[in-house]
Protein backbone atom coordinates (compact mmCIF):
# COMPACT_ATOMS: atom_id res chain seq x y z
CA UNK A 1 0.00 0.00 0.00
CA UNK A 2 1.17 3.36 -0.99
CA UNK A 3 1.86 5.87 1.65
CA UNK A 4 2.44 9.23 1.85
CA UNK A 5 3.31 11.01 5.19
CA UNK A 6 4.17 14.76 5.69
CA UNK A 7 5.51 17.07 8.09
CA UNK A 8 6.98 19.85 8.46
CA UNK A 9 4.29 22.56 9.00
CA UNK A 10 3.90 25.49 11.22
CA UNK A 11 3.15 28.84 11.86
CA UNK A 12 5.23 30.75 10.43
CA UNK A 13 5.78 35.06 9.87
CA UNK A 14 6.21 36.54 6.53
CA UNK A 15 9.58 36.16 5.52
CA UNK A 16 10.51 33.27 7.17
CA UNK A 17 11.39 29.44 6.08
CA UNK A 18 10.04 26.14 6.40
CA UNK A 19 11.17 22.95 5.11
CA UNK A 20 8.46 20.11 4.51
CA UNK A 21 9.33 16.22 4.53
CA UNK A 22 7.44 13.46 2.92
CA UNK A 23 8.37 10.26 3.93
CA UNK A 24 7.25 7.18 0.74
CA UNK A 25 6.44 4.02 1.31
CA UNK A 26 4.54 0.86 -0.48
CA UNK A 27 6.35 1.53 -3.69
CA UNK A 28 9.85 1.96 -5.22
CA UNK A 29 10.22 5.83 -4.64
CA UNK A 30 13.57 6.05 -6.75
CA UNK A 31 11.18 5.11 -9.92
CA UNK A 32 8.82 7.71 -9.83
CA UNK A 33 8.24 11.39 -10.60
CA UNK A 34 7.07 13.69 -6.82
CA UNK A 35 4.95 16.88 -6.92
CA UNK A 36 4.24 19.36 -4.13
CA UNK A 37 0.71 20.69 -4.73
CA UNK A 38 -0.94 22.90 -2.14
CA UNK A 39 -4.52 23.73 -1.16
CA UNK A 40 -5.35 27.11 0.83
CA UNK A 41 -8.57 27.28 3.27
CA UNK A 42 -11.82 26.64 1.60
CA UNK A 43 -9.79 26.99 -2.14
CA UNK A 44 -9.09 24.83 -4.62
CA UNK A 45 -6.43 22.43 -5.78
CA UNK A 46 -2.62 23.73 -7.07
CA UNK A 47 0.34 22.55 -8.18
CA UNK A 48 4.26 24.06 -6.81
CA UNK A 49 6.71 21.59 -8.41
CA UNK A 50 7.70 18.16 -9.04
CA UNK A 51 10.90 16.40 -9.30
CA UNK A 52 11.93 13.35 -11.43
CA UNK A 53 12.94 10.12 -10.25
CA UNK A 54 16.71 10.93 -10.53
CA UNK A 55 16.28 15.04 -9.31
CA UNK A 56 17.87 15.77 -13.01
CA UNK A 57 14.65 17.58 -13.79
CA UNK A 58 12.73 19.79 -11.33
CA UNK A 59 9.77 22.41 -12.08
CA UNK A 60 7.68 25.31 -10.14
CA UNK A 61 4.98 27.15 -10.86
CA UNK A 62 5.58 30.42 -11.13
CA UNK A 63 4.14 31.78 -7.90
CA UNK A 64 6.87 30.08 -5.89
CA UNK A 65 9.69 30.05 -8.38
CA UNK A 66 12.94 31.95 -6.38
CA UNK A 67 11.37 31.20 -3.02
CA UNK A 68 11.02 27.11 -3.22
CA UNK A 69 13.19 24.48 -3.42
CA UNK A 70 12.05 20.71 -4.27
CA UNK A 71 14.84 17.89 -3.74
CA UNK A 72 14.67 14.37 -2.78
CA UNK A 73 16.65 11.81 -1.33
CA UNK A 74 15.99 8.32 -2.67
CA UNK A 75 18.22 6.46 0.11
CA UNK A 76 15.50 7.78 2.33
CA UNK A 77 12.32 7.85 0.42
CA UNK A 78 11.67 11.39 1.06
CA UNK A 79 10.76 14.15 -0.31
CA UNK A 80 11.20 17.82 0.55
CA UNK A 81 9.85 21.48 -0.41
CA UNK A 82 12.09 24.32 1.22
CA UNK A 83 9.78 26.94 1.33
CA UNK A 84 11.70 30.65 1.77
CA UNK A 85 10.49 33.98 1.66
CA UNK A 86 7.21 33.35 2.94
CA UNK A 87 4.19 35.19 2.02
CA UNK A 88 0.71 35.35 3.02
CA UNK A 89 -0.52 33.69 0.14
CA UNK A 90 1.63 30.70 1.02
CA UNK A 91 -0.62 29.73 3.93
CA UNK A 92 -2.35 26.27 2.81
CA UNK A 93 -2.16 22.80 3.20
CA UNK A 94 0.62 21.26 1.37
CA UNK A 95 0.55 17.59 -0.22
CA UNK A 96 3.12 15.22 -1.17
CA UNK A 97 1.62 13.24 -4.34
CA UNK A 98 3.25 10.18 -6.28
CA UNK A 99 3.02 10.09 -10.11
CA UNK A 100 2.05 7.06 -11.83
CA UNK A 101 1.26 8.11 -15.12
CA UNK A 102 -0.06 10.95 -13.78
CA UNK A 103 0.01 12.61 -10.09
CA UNK A 104 -1.68 9.92 -8.52
CA UNK A 105 -1.38 9.14 -4.27
CA UNK A 106 -1.64 12.24 -2.07
CA UNK A 107 -0.76 12.08 1.57
CA UNK A 108 -2.73 13.57 4.14
CA UNK A 109 -0.97 17.07 4.19
CA UNK A 110 0.63 19.79 6.38
CA UNK A 111 -0.58 23.04 7.35
CA UNK A 112 1.64 26.19 6.19
CA UNK A 113 0.30 29.03 7.98
CA UNK A 114 2.39 32.34 7.20
CA UNK A 115 1.06 35.59 9.79
CA UNK A 116 2.58 37.71 11.83
CA UNK B 1 -1.32 27.75 -19.64
CA UNK B 2 -3.89 25.45 -19.98
CA UNK B 3 -7.50 26.69 -18.76
CA UNK B 4 -10.02 23.70 -17.37
CA UNK B 5 -13.25 25.02 -16.88
CA UNK B 6 -15.69 22.75 -14.75
CA UNK B 7 -19.63 22.68 -15.02
CA UNK B 8 -21.76 23.12 -13.02
CA UNK B 9 -19.66 24.52 -9.66
CA UNK B 10 -22.89 23.25 -7.20
CA UNK B 11 -24.30 19.85 -8.02
CA UNK B 12 -27.36 18.72 -5.74
CA UNK B 13 -27.88 15.12 -6.43
CA UNK B 14 -31.24 12.84 -5.31
CA UNK B 15 -29.76 9.68 -3.99
CA UNK B 16 -30.16 7.46 -6.56
CA UNK B 17 -30.13 9.68 -9.17
CA UNK B 18 -27.12 10.09 -12.02
CA UNK B 19 -24.63 12.90 -11.63
CA UNK B 20 -23.02 14.39 -14.71
CA UNK B 21 -19.76 17.11 -14.84
CA UNK B 22 -18.38 18.91 -17.65
CA UNK B 23 -14.85 20.20 -17.84
CA UNK B 24 -13.54 21.94 -21.20
CA UNK B 25 -10.03 22.71 -21.87
CA UNK B 26 -8.53 25.90 -23.77
CA UNK B 27 -6.59 23.95 -25.67
CA UNK B 28 -6.75 20.06 -26.93
CA UNK B 29 -4.79 17.82 -24.51
CA UNK B 30 -3.64 15.28 -26.40
CA UNK B 31 -0.21 14.86 -25.93
CA UNK B 32 2.16 14.24 -28.86
CA UNK B 33 2.28 10.68 -27.84
CA UNK B 34 -1.32 10.44 -28.56
CA UNK B 35 -2.25 9.98 -24.92
CA UNK B 36 -4.78 12.35 -23.02
CA UNK B 37 -3.98 13.25 -19.89
CA UNK B 38 -7.15 14.46 -18.53
CA UNK B 39 -7.68 12.97 -14.81
CA UNK B 40 -10.17 13.43 -12.54
CA UNK B 41 -10.32 13.96 -8.53
CA UNK B 42 -12.93 13.57 -5.40
CA UNK B 43 -12.07 15.59 -2.41
CA UNK B 44 -14.35 13.79 0.93
CA UNK B 45 -15.08 16.39 3.25
CA UNK B 46 -11.46 16.77 5.70
CA UNK B 47 -10.02 14.37 3.43
CA UNK B 48 -6.95 14.20 0.95
CA UNK B 49 -7.71 14.33 -3.10
CA UNK B 50 -7.90 10.64 -4.28
CA UNK B 51 -7.66 10.26 -8.37
CA UNK B 52 -10.53 8.50 -9.48
CA UNK B 53 -9.98 8.46 -13.24
CA UNK B 54 -6.91 9.12 -15.01
CA UNK B 55 -6.19 9.35 -19.24
CA UNK B 56 -9.73 10.17 -19.81
CA UNK B 57 -11.35 7.02 -18.97
CA UNK B 58 -9.22 4.40 -17.19
CA UNK B 59 -10.50 3.87 -12.93
CA UNK B 60 -8.52 3.45 -10.85
CA UNK B 61 -8.52 0.55 -8.89
CA UNK B 62 -11.21 0.19 -5.95
CA UNK B 63 -13.01 2.79 -7.30
CA UNK B 64 -16.79 1.82 -8.21
CA UNK B 65 -17.64 1.47 -11.53
CA UNK B 66 -20.47 3.58 -11.38
CA UNK B 67 -18.04 5.99 -12.09
CA UNK B 68 -16.98 6.41 -15.61
CA UNK B 69 -14.89 9.16 -17.58
CA UNK B 70 -15.20 9.95 -20.94
CA UNK B 71 -14.52 12.83 -23.65
CA UNK B 72 -11.52 13.99 -26.19
CA UNK B 73 -9.97 16.89 -27.12
CA UNK B 74 -11.11 19.56 -25.67
CA UNK B 75 -14.26 18.36 -23.91
CA UNK B 76 -14.72 15.73 -21.16
CA UNK B 77 -17.50 14.47 -18.79
CA UNK B 78 -17.33 12.83 -15.70
CA UNK B 79 -20.35 10.49 -14.79
CA UNK B 80 -21.63 8.90 -11.83
CA UNK B 81 -24.58 6.27 -12.36
CA UNK B 82 -26.11 6.28 -9.27
CA UNK B 83 -25.41 8.78 -6.51
CA UNK B 84 -24.41 7.36 -3.40
CA UNK B 85 -24.15 9.25 0.45
CA UNK B 86 -20.31 8.32 0.15
CA UNK B 87 -20.39 10.13 -3.20
CA UNK B 88 -20.13 13.66 -1.46
CA UNK B 89 -17.52 16.30 -1.71
CA UNK B 90 -15.85 18.24 -4.54
CA UNK B 91 -14.59 16.68 -8.26
CA UNK B 92 -11.89 18.54 -9.98
CA UNK B 93 -10.60 17.76 -13.04
CA UNK B 94 -6.74 18.27 -14.04
CA UNK B 95 -4.69 18.38 -17.00
CA UNK B 96 -0.93 16.63 -17.17
CA UNK B 97 -0.61 16.48 -20.89
CA UNK B 98 0.85 20.38 -20.80
CA UNK B 99 3.05 21.21 -17.86
CA UNK B 100 4.42 23.17 -16.11
CA UNK B 101 2.09 23.99 -14.62
CA UNK B 102 -0.35 20.98 -14.22
CA UNK B 103 -3.88 22.41 -13.93
CA UNK B 104 -7.17 22.15 -12.17
CA UNK B 105 -10.47 22.84 -13.11
CA UNK B 106 -12.60 25.09 -10.28
CA UNK B 107 -14.17 22.24 -8.35
CA UNK B 108 -17.45 20.64 -8.89
CA UNK B 109 -19.54 20.81 -4.89
CA UNK B 110 -21.73 17.68 -5.03
CA UNK B 111 -24.12 17.12 -2.46
CA UNK B 112 -27.73 14.94 -1.46
CA UNK B 113 -30.58 17.03 -2.19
Amino acid sequence: EVQLVESGGDLVQPGGSLRLSCVASGFTFSNYWMHWFRQAPGKGLVWVSHINSDGSTINYADSVKGRFTISRDNAKSTLYLQMNSLRAEDTAVYYCVSDFITPDYWGQGTLVTVSS
Amino acid sequence: DVVLTQSPLSLPVTLGQPASISCRSSQSLVHSNGNTYLNWFQQRPGQSPRRLIYTVSNRDSGVPDRFSGSGSGTDFTLKISRVEAEDVGVYYCMQSTHWPPYTFGQGTKLEIK
